[in-house]
């Protein structure tokens, strides 16, 4: 068990819909992670939240906005779903230092888009 | 060409064996590497980390880094049934975690 609590575990969601999935960070981290996990494929890089400021995005468009609160919780909003927005979402939270970069993963939310 | 490639697999081993697992990296200028395993349905889970060239052992465990070659290997020495899973590459450039993965190695141990 890493500490980072991630909910829902499951979503299913129609076309167009909009979805907000949630992320609690690891006590003491500071910086939380977003990404993306297609089946089959590696995790890509959404964006990333450090003290409540956007800190670097992936090749995601606008509609994948976020969120992070003063106790480093975070949120990931996703506007118009698309199909393939079906994917697991995975939180990371980590703390920002020298050679202190280390991830450490939620369980992640399944969300289905049909 | 990918910035994290890894052999696509899958990889078996006989129970015992020593797995290797390789991937390369396009970005010189990456700092940290990290070893991820991820089962079935599961959030990856942290194996190690390497951020200096040369070797680091944990347990069963031990990472390779050669930057030169922009290469960082994973070798499991004893596999046992319960390695068998999807292990991924994670390379970081010089900002704090903003990772990018490989797709990953699916490696399955044969009782």
């Amino acid at each position: 068990e890493t500490g980072v609590t991630q909910s829902p575990t499951h979503l299913i969601k129609t076309r167009g819909q909009q979805v907000t999935l949630r992320c609690s960070s690891q006590s003491g981290h500071n910086t939380v992670s977003w990404y993306q996990q297609a089946l089959g494929q590696g995790p890509q890089f959404i964006f990333q939240y450090y003290r409540e400021e956007e800190n670097g995005r992936g090749n995601f468009p606008p509609r994948f906005s976020g969120l992070q609160f003063p106790n480093y919780s975070s949120e990931l909003n996703v506007n118009a779903l698309e199909l393939d927005d079906s994917a697991l979402y995975l939180c990371a939270s980590s703390f920002s230092g020298v050679l202190t970069d280390t991830q450490y993963f939620g369980p992640g939310t399944r969300l289905t888009v049909l | 060409q990918k910035e994290v490639e890894q052999n696509s697999g899958p990889l078996s081993v006989p129970e015992g064996a020593i797995a290797s697992l390789n991937c390369t990296y396009s970005d010189r200028g990456s700092q940290s590497f990290f070893w991820y395993r991820q089962y079935s349905g599961k959030s990856p889970e942290l194996i190690m980390s390497i951020y200096s060239n040369g070797d680091k052992e944990d347990g069963r465990f031990t990472a390779q880094l050669n930057k030169a070659s922009q290469y960082v290997s994973l070798l499991i020495r004893d596999s046992q049934p319960s390695d068998s899973a999807t292990y991924l590459c994670a390379v970081n450039p010089t900002n704090a975690g903003k990772s990018t993965f490989g797709d990953g190695t699916t490696l399955t141990v044969k009782p």
